[in-house]
Formats: structure tokens, sequence, C-alpha cells
């Protein structure tokens, strides 16, 4: 089974800080990888697709870098709408496997 | 740009059936490059995979969910379907469906999102 897994779980920053989020696949995934933003109550959005593509219309301070099996999210300057929970996802096999998130915390 | 658009109940039964609908608005169901899938997230955690659909049927569901997971899709109403039976208390969680881009001709990452159900197992 292919595992996820993100560090850290929580992160306490402060607005303009830069941030950067890991995520580890189990077994190699290549650049299969997407990061999500979740705020509460509302569904996931996606920032970035195989493992550096920025989404259309996602600001350019988020960045993703990485492949084989450890991946990382960056934001260059922490901006007051960035406090949320972040996930990754794999999609190198058929399947969507999700890491457990690491929620952004105001420092 | 794509909408998605979730209906069903928000109280299931224990050991009874889940089921919740999509409606995709603004573009196709049968566009070659999208599959369409459901995700689940319980209270307070993270999110869990179910499964995918191709318009033509083909699917692909969570190994943990399987034997009780169906996915459908009606090309004619332009939506797609989940049913999970024989829930319980651990089912309770906001469903969410969503469009996943297909890359070499698989699913891929989830772009577009529904508004996500909170389904509550309970009698």
């Amino acid at each position: 089974d292919m595992q996820m897994t993100q560090s850290p779980s929580t992160l306490s920053a402060a607005v303009g800080d830069r941030v950067s989020i890991t995520c580890r696949a189990s077994q190699n995934i290549r650049s299969w990888l997407a990061w999500y933003q979740q705020k509460p109550g509302k569904a996931p959005k996606l920032l970035i697709y195989e493992a550096s593509s920025l989404q259309s219309g996602v600001p350019s301070r988020f960045s993703g870098s990485g492949s084989g099996t450890e991946f990382t999210l960056t934001i260059s300057s922490l901006q007051p709408d960035d406090f949320a929970t972040y996930y990754c996802q794999q999609y190198n096999t058929y399947s969507g496997t999700f890491g457990q998130g690491t929620k952004v915390e105001i420092k | 740009q794509m909408q998605l658009q979730q209906s069903g109940p928000g109280l299931v039964r224990p050991s009874e059936t889940l089921s919740l609908t999509c409606t995709v608005s603004s573009g196709s169901i049968t566009k070659n490059n999208y599959y369409w899938g459901w995700i689940r997230q319980p209270p307070g955690k993270g999110l869990e995979w179910i499964g995918n659909i191709y318009y033509s049927g083909s699917t692909y569901s969570n190994p943990s969910l399987k034997s009780r997971v169906t996915i459908s899709v009606d090309t004619s109403k332009n939506q797609f379907s989940l049913s999970l039976t024989s829930v319980a208390a651990a089912d309770t969680a906001v469903y969410y469906c969503a469009s996943v881009t297909m890359i070499r001709g698989a699913p891929a990452f989830f772009d577009y999102w529904g508004q996500g159900t909170l389904v509550t197992v309970s009698s």
C-alpha cells in the first residue's frame, strides 16, 4: 500500500515568514504529486500538480519541488489568507492517496 | 469554469446505504480528459479517497472500501453517483465529489470540487 507522510503536522508561523511542508511517499512516485489547500468548512483547492506546476490563478508565492519519494511545498512569504491546512496527494498509482495534512497556524 | 453540485441525504441509519449524486454543469461529463471522483473527510480528520469513474463506466476504488462502494455514471443527466452499503458510525464524514484530470490515460489530481455534503450515520 502506498503511504504518504507529511511533516510537520502543525506549523506555527507569522505573516511574512517563509514556510515549507514536506511530503514523503513510501514508494517512488516520480513527479506525480499534487498539493491542496483547505480552509475550515470549505472544499480543498488545488495549488500544485506534477510536483511543481502551479495551478492557474494560484499566487506565485506558492511553489513545489521534489521527485521520487520526497517533496516540498514552500510559501515564500506567508499571507493572512494562507493560514489553512495543506494536503499532498500522489497519483502514480490508480489510487489517490492523500497525506494526513499540515495545519499552518498563526504564531 | 466547471461546477459540481452535490445532492443526497444528510442522515443515514446504520447498516443502510448511503447514496449521493453529483451533477456536472458548465461542462460535459463525457470530456475525454476527465475522470470523476469521490473523496470523504471525517469530522476533524484528513481526506480519504473513495474512488473514481470514467464516463465509459471504468472505475477505481479504495481497496479499504471496495467491497461496499459502487460508483456509477449517467451521461444523459451529466451526473455521477456514489453508493456505500452497510454504513456505520465510522462512515460519518463530509463527502466531496470532484473532477479528476487524467494524466497518461489514468486519473490524476482533483481540480474542481463540489460543495461537500455532511453525512451522519445515526439511528
